[in-house]
């Protein structure tokens, strides 16, 4: 167990809907990135939020953003949902010690039909 | 896009046998670290090497990095079951994002 919980774990959406995934980073980590991975595929980088500030966008379009709050727990926000977006959405948290390491929730899958 | 490519795509073996995966990447990195997946899951951090070191172990897990190649392996001995799992390597080379390849599939056989 990581520390780092996302929710929901599954959610099922239609094409155009508007979407909104969270996560509870592990006690102490200010830094939390998100990750979109599709099937058969490595993880991809979204975003990163350091101090509740944007701190590292990827090749992601502005549909997809990011929230994260003074107690460090983060959101993810996609909208516009295309069938391409279905995918396991990833959180990973990392710490003030050892910034390099990222902590990862299990995942929220997202189907978008 | 993907910055490392992991080497095989997957590989199966029996128990008790040496697990071999090897990541090619592109650009220079500050390091380089091998995390595991179950079945979808969460991914879990197994190593890091920092780009001027040349070899780290942990336990059963042997990683080798050489940056005149942009590769690296991570070396599994003993392998047992509960080794099955996807492995990907992942790059870091600013403000601490990772760039991962897209995995080998691991199946160690009772």
């Amino acid at each position: 167990e990581t520390g780092v919980t996302q929710s929901p774990t599954h959610l099922i959406k239609t094409r155009g809907q508007q979407v909104t995934l969270r996560c509870s980073s592990q006690s102490g980590h200010n830094t939390v990135s998100w990750y979109q991975q599709a099937l058969g595929q490595g993880p991809q980088f979204i975003f990163q939020y350091y101090r509740e500030e944007e701190n590292g966008r990827g090749n992601f379009p502005p549909r997809f953003s990011g929230l994260q709050f003074p107690n460090y727990s983060s959101e993810l926000n996609v909208n516009a949902l295309e069938l391409d977006d279905s995918a396991l959405y990833l959180c990973a948290s990392s710490g003030i010690l050892a910034k390099n390491i990222q902590y990862f929730g299990a995942g929220t899958r997202l189907s978008v039909l | 896009s993907q910055q490392g490519e992991e080497d095989p795509q997957a590989l199966s073996i029996q128990e008790g046998e040496n697990a071999t995966m090897n990541c090619s990447y592109k650009t220079s990195i500050n390091n380089l670290q091998w995390y595991r997946q179950n079945s979808g899951r969460g991914l879990v951090h197994l190593i890091l090497i920092r780009s001027n070191e040349r070899e780290k172990h942990s336990g059963r897990l042997r990683v080798t990095l050489d940056t005149s190649k942009k590769s690296s392996s991570l070396l599994i001995t003993a392998s047992r079951a509960a080794d099955t799992a996807s492995y990907f390597c992942a790059t870091e080379s600013s403000n601490y994002k990772l760039t991962f390849g897209k995995g080998t599939l691991l199946t160690v056989n009772p």
